[in-house]
């Protein structure tokens, strides 16, 4: 596609609930990036993908945090049981050269 | 280990003045550096680069120079507009191909 594409825009969950973020890469970009914005906060690198293979997962905050990413493509961010300091925007951004990154306008989660 | 500093926020400045954002990196090797711009309800996007010492990354007349002696990428507009109100990040990426941000400095600029 033309962008990076996230979804949902929007979340909203109850906390205890599990939740499924979804990023589709630019197409043909080998890397892909999750990153958590909380408010007032930078940005929070939590896991990177080069093809389906994670070879940086430093960044997740707790074992309730785990990604997927098949066919090369499509990534998912699982969020098991929804905790309020959960609540963020999450963003993924993918790359095919060394300096090029790009983007999704992020999922911001809410849970209440 | 790895880290970007950014000047706290928020600045606020009149329309046409002259604007100064402070980066300081720390970083082992020799980083790529980065601006990102962040607009009110939009993704972040590539402001500007700069790959290696002395390099001046520029755009939408934007500008920062990659200091090593001083490890800093501060960011400078000589005349900003109400058009540049956004939260401008600072970022480095070392060889592990991970892009390190800094937090954020929000930029307010009154008309």
């Amino acid at each position: 596609g033309a962008g990076v594409s996230q979804s949902p825009s929007n979340k909203v969950t109850e906390k205890g609930k599990d939740v499924e973020l979804r990023c589709d890469p630019i197409s043909g970009h080998t890397a892909l990036y999750w990153y958590r914005q909380s408010l007032g906060q930078g940005l929070e690198f939590l896991i990177y993908f080069q093809g389906n293979s994670a070879p940086d997962k430093s960044g997740l905050p707790s074992d309730r945090f785990s990604a997927e990413r098949t066919g090369g493509s499509v990534s998912t961010l699982t969020i098991q049981r929804t905790q309020q300091e959960d609540s963020a925007v999450y963003l993924c951004a993918s790359s095919f050269s060394q300096h090029g990154y790009t983007f999704g306008s992020g999922t911001r989660l809410t849970v209440v | 280990g790895n880290s970007v500093t950014q000047m706290e926020g928020p600045v606020t400045l009149s329309e046409e003045a002259f604007l100064t954002i402070n980066c300081t990196y720390t970083a082992t090797g020799y980083p790529s550096l980065f601006w990102y711009v962040q607009y009110p309800g939009e993704g972040l996007q590539l402001l500007l680069k700069a790959t290696k010492a002395d390099d001046k990354g520029s755009n939408k007349g934007f500008e920062a120079t990659y200091r090593k002696e001083t490890t800093s990428f501060h960011l400078e507009k000589g005349s900003v507009q109400v058009s540049d109100s956004a939260v401008y990040f600072c970022a480095l990426r070392n060889r592990d191909d991970k892009i390190i941000f800094g937090k954020g400095t929000r930029l307010h600029i009154l008309p």
